[in-house]
Order: structure tokens, then C-alpha cells, then sequence
């Protein structure tokens, strides 16, 4: 395998639910990322590990919660979701986190729909 | 706060014809990165291209090019000799030391090509 890939592609759950999103990349990169797609907004950047240590969290439901076990592997895991957060969950990588350049390499993403 | 705007929801272009999908950004940071990404219905997002705002020249990657206007800070996409493969989410995204160099995103511009 090579990139970004996501685990699963698509998951359907009920609200009292729980489950987890896979994320593996195989770029040697630093850094990973958790973004939500919903409809008609722009991506939200959720959550941001560098070298494994979470460095940002943009006031995200504690519904969701990130790990991230090694510079190769993220995960979220998800509880008592509800039906807003049905979205397209987006995993990216890159190098590192300083610098304006800092190309970020996305996976395929999972279409989450809460129900 | 830095922000990015694309104002096309949507627009059609003829095949082998050039099209232009805007952009316009707002920082106050003298430094930044301007990126934009592809993402087809499949979900992943693809980086295209990337300009840097101390780069003199505009960024140019085969078809695509960044017509970049600092002054009117502008960084517009223009796709030449549209291809019916291009019909796809576009979005423009900018990353400065101001946001903590993470990737803020426009809304996206839906292009669709016509044979």
C-alpha cells in the first residue's frame, strides 16, 4: 500500500453506537490530520498530532476522540454520535507541521452517516 | 484569522476549453502558502498546486496554473484544455504562521465538464 488509505470507506451506526476510523500512512511523514466534510461547508480541521503528541483540537465534541498510537497510525474513535455528524471524515499526512509549505496528503476518506 | 473565499458554487466548461476558478484570501501574515486541491467523487482530495507568497513566478504544474495576484490577494486556478476527467470538487487552501500553519479551506467550486 502506498499514500493515505482509510479504513472503513463507508459506515453507517446508530447513535448509541461506538466505533473507529482507521487511518495508516506509508509516507514516513510526522504529521497527521482528522478533517470533517460535511455538505455545503468547507473542511473543519478537527484534530492535528505532530510526532505522535496532539497539537491542536478545534473545540471538537468529546464524542470524538483521536489517537494516535505511532507516527504511522490514526485513529477516531466515535460514541453517541448524532445525526449531524454524518459527513465525510478526511485523514491527511505531511512532513511536518512549520512552514507555509507543507504539502498534506489526504486518504480516500469515510462516509459517515450517523442515524 | 485568515480566511479563503471561492465564490463559483459551480460552473460548466466546454472540453479542451481553458476555465478559471477564483480565489481570494484574506491574512495578515507576510508569509503564507496558497494551495489547491481535486477532489473527484471517489473522495480523496489531490494536491495540484502550490504557490508561495514570496514566489515571484506564477506556479505551473502540466495543465493547471496559479494566477497569482498578491496585491488583490488572488490566487486563481486556471485549468487549460479542459479534460471531461477534471469534473470534480475544487478547493482553494492557504497555511501561515498566523493559523499555526494549518490548511484553511475555501468552500469549493463544483466544475463540470461538458463533452
Amino acid at each position: 500500500e502506498t499514500g493515505v488509505t482509510q479504513t472503513p470507506r463507508h459506515l453507517v451506526m446508530g447513535m448509541t453506537n461506538k466505533k473507529s476510523l482507521k487511518c495508516e500512512q506509508h509516507l514516513g511523514h510526522n504529521a497527521m490530520y482528522w478533517y470533517k466534510q460535511s455538505a455545503k461547508k468547507p473542511l473543519e480541521l478537527m484534530f492535528v498530532y505532530s510526532l505522535e503528541e496532539r497539537v491542536e483540537n478545534n473545540s471538537v465534541p468529546s464524542r470524538f476522540s483521536p489517537e494516535c498510537p505511532n507516527s504511522s497510525h490514526l485513529f477516531l474513535h466515535l460514541h453517541t454520535l448524532q445525526p449531524e455528524d454524518s459527513a465525510l471524515y478526511l485523514c491527511a499526512s505531511s512532513q511536518g507541521i512549520r512552514g507555509p509549505y507543507n504539502e498534506q496528503f489526504f486518504g480516500p476518506g469515510t462516509r459517515l452517516t450517523v442515524l | 484569522a485568515q480566511k479563503i473565499t471561492q465564490t463559483q458554487p459551480g460552473m460548466f466548461v466546454q472540453e479542451k476549453e481553458a476555465v478559471t476558478l477564483d480565489c481570494t484570501y484574506d491574512t495578515s501574515d507576510q508569509s503564507y502558502g496558497l494551495f489547491w486541491y481535486k477532489q473527484p467523487s471517489s473522495g480523496e482530495m489531490i494536491f495540484l498546486i502550490y504557490q508561495g507568497s514570496y514566489d515571484e513566478q506564477n506556479a505551473t504544474e502540466g495543465r493547471y496554473s496559479l494566477n497569482f495576484q498578491k496585491a488583490r490577494k488572488s490566487a486563481n486556478l486556471v485549468i487549460s484544455a479542459s479534460q471531461l476527467g477534471d469534473s470534480a470538487m475544487y478547493f482553494c487552501a492557504m497555511r501561515s504562521a498566523n493559523a499555526g500553519n494549518m490548511l484553511t479551506f475555501g468552500g469549493g467550486t463544483r466544475l463540470m465538464v461538458k463533452p
